[in-house]
């Protein structure tokens, strides 16, 4: 199975903050990799697919990039809302696996 | 609108059998492959399975293999995860996919010891 290991696990920020979130594959994944949001009591929302691409309707404040086996999430500029718990999947091989997620906090 | 409904999500006895169904509209249900994931209280998510648009593959993460079942009626727009000899650590809320892109709202199955 391929493990999918996010850093940090949680971090602190401030609203218009700029924010990375890293996600590592243990072995190479091409760009088959989405990321997702999840606020509590909610189910995940869906963020970036093929690493990089924006799902419709997400705020562009949101970027993706990466390839192989390191990837990265970044949100150009913290707002209220986007103070959650963000997951990365690969979808490269069966069983798919997500990290283990990085809650954002303030 | 995509739209995705659970449900199903009940308390039983460890050893038990459930089935969680999930009703499917607002797309083509026929034509995608369809998801489980589920979230264990507190922690974090983790797939479960996956049926092809025609139901004749199917994929499943280790731990359920031999015990849970994915299977869908195209007639019906619905998908559904049987579930049998569950354990204690299957305790989670239940999600259903559209290719991974859209969830629904989960079902909570709880299994007592």
């Amino acid at each position: 199975d391929i493990q999918m290991t996010q850093s940090p696990s949680s971090l602190s920020a401030s609203v218009g903050d700029r924010v990375t979130i890293i996600c590592r594959a243990s072995q190479g994944i091409r760009n088959e990799l989405n990321w997702y949001q999840q606020r509590p009591g909610r189910a995940p929302k869906h963020l970036m697919y093929a690493a990089s691409s924006l799902q419709s309707g997400v705020p562009s404040r949101f970027s993706g990039s990466g390839s192989g086996t390191e990837f990265t999430l970044t949100i150009s500029s913290l707002q209220a809302e986007d103070f959650a718990t963000y997951y990365c999947l690969q979808y490269n091989s069966y069983p798919r696996t997500f990290g283990q997620g990085t809650k954002v906090e303030i | 609108e995509v739209q995705l409904v659970e449900s199903g999500g009940d308390l039983v006895q460890s050893g038990g059998s459930l089935r969680v169904s999930c009703a499917a509209s607002g797309f083509t249900f026929r034509s995608d492959w369809m998801d489980w994931v589920r979230q264990a209280p507190g922690k974090g998510l983790e797939w479960v399975a996956n049926i092809s648009p025609d139901g004749g593959e199917a994929n499943y993460v280790d731990s359920v293999k031999g015990r849970f079942t994915i299977s869908r009626d195209n007639a019906k727009n619905s998908l559904y995860l049987q579930m049998n000899t569950l354990r204690a650590e299957d305790t989670a809320v239940y999600y259903c996919s559209r290719t991974l892109v859209n969830w629904g709202q989960g079902s909570l199955v709880t299994v007592s010891s």
